[in-house]
């Protein structure tokens, strides 16, 4: 059974900060990996997308890098800011359209 | 950009009494749409995926007959909690994949469900 944890479970930081946010999975059989930001009672936004075949993505001050063989994805949320401030969820797809969804990593950025 | 709505965002109930929530694709026509629960400080659980036009797919441990989902339509699927306790408080969200698209799941804002 594909299990999925994030850590930190919680992190605080000052603005400006560069960060990253872990993600591992144990079966490295997935589709695809996915990383959201939830902010707090609200839906989920898709921030990154990355298909098994690829390493890593990019969309502006995040990057996400995708390690299968290891079970590893990475986050990281260059130049922090306060809008930053969220909880961030990964995902893994073990086939096309079923997600298995981590604990979650609840950022807050302070100014 | 694809949206999901559902409504309503928030509802109380007393315990006994039935609930629905609905999903809808508002740009888009989504054969198929997931529903997942969400309980306070923890990530969302796939309770099950509902398709168009079939019956819906429930996850283990999930009531079949305590969570109806009825997905009429290429753009609405229906959630019941059926006789509702306390133990079913929790945020309900749905999501939906474009037809023809398999990869691709869009958000609902999610219905905070409180049962007294």
């Amino acid at each position: 059974k594909q299990e999925v944890t994030q850590i930190p479970a919680a992190l605080s930081v000052p603005e400006g900060e560069n960060l990253v946010l872990n993600c591992s999975f144990t079966d490295s059989a997935i589709y695809n990996l996915q990383w959201f930001r939830q902010d707090p009672g609200k839906g989920l936004t898709s921030l990154l997308l990355i298909q098994s075949s690829q390493r890593e993505q990019t969309s502006g001050r995040l990057n996400a890098s995708l390690d299968k063989s290891s079970g590893r994805s990475t986050l990281y949320i260059a130049a922090s800011q306060p809008g930053d401030s969220a909880t961030y969820l990964c995902a893994v797809g073990p086939d096309t359209d079923k997600l298995i969804f981590g604990t979650g990593t609840r950022l807050q950025v302070f100014p | 950009g694809a949206v999901v709505s559902q409504h309503p965002s928030r509802v109380i109930c007393k315990s006994g009494t039935s609930v629905k929530i609905e999903c809808r694709s508002l740009d888009f026509q989504a054969t198929t749409m997931f529903w997942y629960r969400q309980f306070p400080k923890q990530s969302l659980m796939l309770m099950a995926t509902s398709n168009e036009g079939s019956k819906a797919t429930y996850e283990q441990g999930v009531e079949k007959d305590k969570f109806l989902i009825n997905h009429a339509s290429l753009t609405l699927s229906t959630l019941t909690v059926t006789s509702a306790h306390p133990e079913d408080s929790s945020f309900y969200i749905c999501s939906a994949t474009p037809s023809g698209r398999t990869d691709t799941q869009y958000f609902g804002p999610g219905t905070r469900l409180t049962v007294l």
